[in-house]
């Protein structure tokens, strides 16, 4: 386990349909989040999870979007009914609870092309 | 909300030079303020972070340091070389779990 893995890489989909993202963090880290990076802009927050618990939803998270983490380890992010505006990267990232000496480790990211 | 502003936009340095960036924020309730570096195409890394309680950390090339009562802190890379040429992100966070970040510095290494 050498970081965190996100699948897949790219996705082009079509406006209008589902599109499904999984994250698969450092196994020994409780703490999952969720972050969505446009160009030319940070990541901003979506939402994070402390093992299978979601503590906290950005309202950039409107109700076509949805996060799971059923058992506390991988979690997966929904997109339903795709809009042009949703064409970005998604980052997953993860911590230990403890953050304060280690911060986030980021994965590589999910990058969603909607046409 | 938090909003941090980082400065400047794009920073394009001779090597061997020094680059400095600077953010500010809006939370004066923020206490941990880390700097990522995200090459083209890769994922953001955590290359330095400061707490509140600290006012200058500093790691081989990179020094960060914290004005808490200016509500800003700045990222300074000395002898700089092609690698350090990437995306520089600052962010700031006021609890555990949430960063909010600058849009991002691209800094040009000029060999």
């Amino acid at each position: 386990d050498t970081g965190v893995s996100q699948n897949p890489r790219h996705k082009i989909t079509k406006r209008g349909q589902n599109v499904t993202f999984r994250c698969d963090p450092i196994s020994e880290h409780n703490r999952l989040y969720w972050y969505r990076q446009t160009l030319g802009q940070g990541p901003e927050f979506l939402t994070y999870f402390q093992n299978e618990a979601q503590l906290e939803k950005s309202r950039l998270l409107s109700d076509r979007f949805s996060a799971e983490r059923p058992k506390g380890s991988f979690s997966t992010l929904e997109i339903q009914r795709t809009e042009q505006g949703d064409s970005a990267m998604y980052l997953c990232a993860s911590s230990p609870f403890q953050w304060s000496n280690y911060g986030y480790t980021f994965g590589s990211g999910t990058r969603l092309t909607v046409v | 909300g938090e909003n941090v502003e980082q400065h400047p936009s794009t920073l394009s340095v001779q090597e061997g030079d020094s680059a400095v960036i600077k953010c500010t924020y809006s939370d004066s309730a923020s206490n941990y303020f880390p700097w990522y570096k995200q090459e083209l195409g890769k994922r953001p890394q955590l290359i330095i972070d400061i707490r509140s309680n600290v006012g200058e950390k500093k790691d081989q090339r990179i020094a960060v340091t914290l004005n808490k009562t200016a509500k800003h802190f700045s990222l300074h890379i000395t002898e700089t070389q092609p690698e350090d040429s990437a995306v520089y992100f600052c962010a700031a966070s006021r609890n555990d779990y949430k960063l909010s970040f600058g849009a991002g510095t691209t800094v040009t290494v000029r060999a």
